[in-house]
């Protein structure tokens, strides 16, 4: 079974540039993630979409990330504009839709951001 | 959702058996109590889950008391490749946070030949 893909795997920007993310799930994993990891913490959820209606987005800086899921497979990701404090890895992760499994996340190896 | 606090750090050496606890006070009934790893570079990869007394699987054993308020993530015989970071996480199994995790810090495990 192919695991969560994720490109580019590395992306270096100027501040104020823009970038964009992609995520392809597992196939079949109605649910999908996108987490930012800054250097030393845990990840964050960002945003968590089923299918391809948005579940929660409250942690989210809608000002500058928007994320789509269109036709309830692949997502992307986007910054725009990129402040340097976005500097970090972002991954995408996808589970199953239940309620036990969907703890069960599978992450993708992530995109590490680095904003200067 | 229930906030956990687990030891920052721990060390251990080649074939001992590694026990991370995490305190969990507020949990709620609904909730259960997960754990993952997570290897440099690398996304975090599930170990187990549970609900109340023992679970175990090919890779851990997790023991839960009876209160809840605790768990214990036990590592059999731990190699140089255990080493990496261990996240608790408790979160409901229903209702409208379904999936949504919260990540701590962690604990980073050393493992020293």
């Amino acid at each position: 079974e192919a695991g969560v893909a994720q490109s580019p795997r590395y992306k270096i920007i100027e501040k104020r540039q823009s970038v964009a993310f992609w995520c392809n799930p597992i196939s079949g994993h109605a649910t999908l993630y996108w987490y930012q990891q800054i250097l030393g913490q845990g990840p964050k959820l960002l945003i968590q979409f089923q299918n391809n209606g948005v579940v929660d987005d409250s942690q989210l800086p809608k000002d500058r990330f928007s994320a789509e899921r269109l036709k309830g497979v692949d997502s992307t990701l986007k910054i725009q504009p990129a402040k340097l404090e976005d500097s970090a890895v972002y991954l995408c992760a996808s589970s199953l839709d239940s309620d036990r499994s969907s703890y069960e996340q599978y992450f993708g190896p992530g995109t590490r951001l680095t904003v200067t | 959702l229930a906030k956990t606090t687990q030891p920052i750090s721990m060390d251990s050496y080649e074939g001992q058996e590694v026990n991370i606890t995490c305190s969990h006070n507020n949990i709620a009934t609904n909730d259960y109590i997960t754990w993952y790893q997570q290897f440099p570079s690398q996304g975090p990869r599930f170990i187990i889950q549970g609900y109340k007394t023992k679970v175990t699987n090919e890779v851990a054993s997790l023991f839960i008391p009876a209160d809840r308020k605790s768990s214990t993530l036990s590592l059999p015989r731990v190699s140089l490749s255990d080493t990496a970071v261990y996240y608790c996480l408790v979160g409901e199994g229903r209702g409208s946070t379904l999936g949504r995790l919260y990540f701590g810090r962690g604990t980073q495990l050393t493992v020293w030949p």
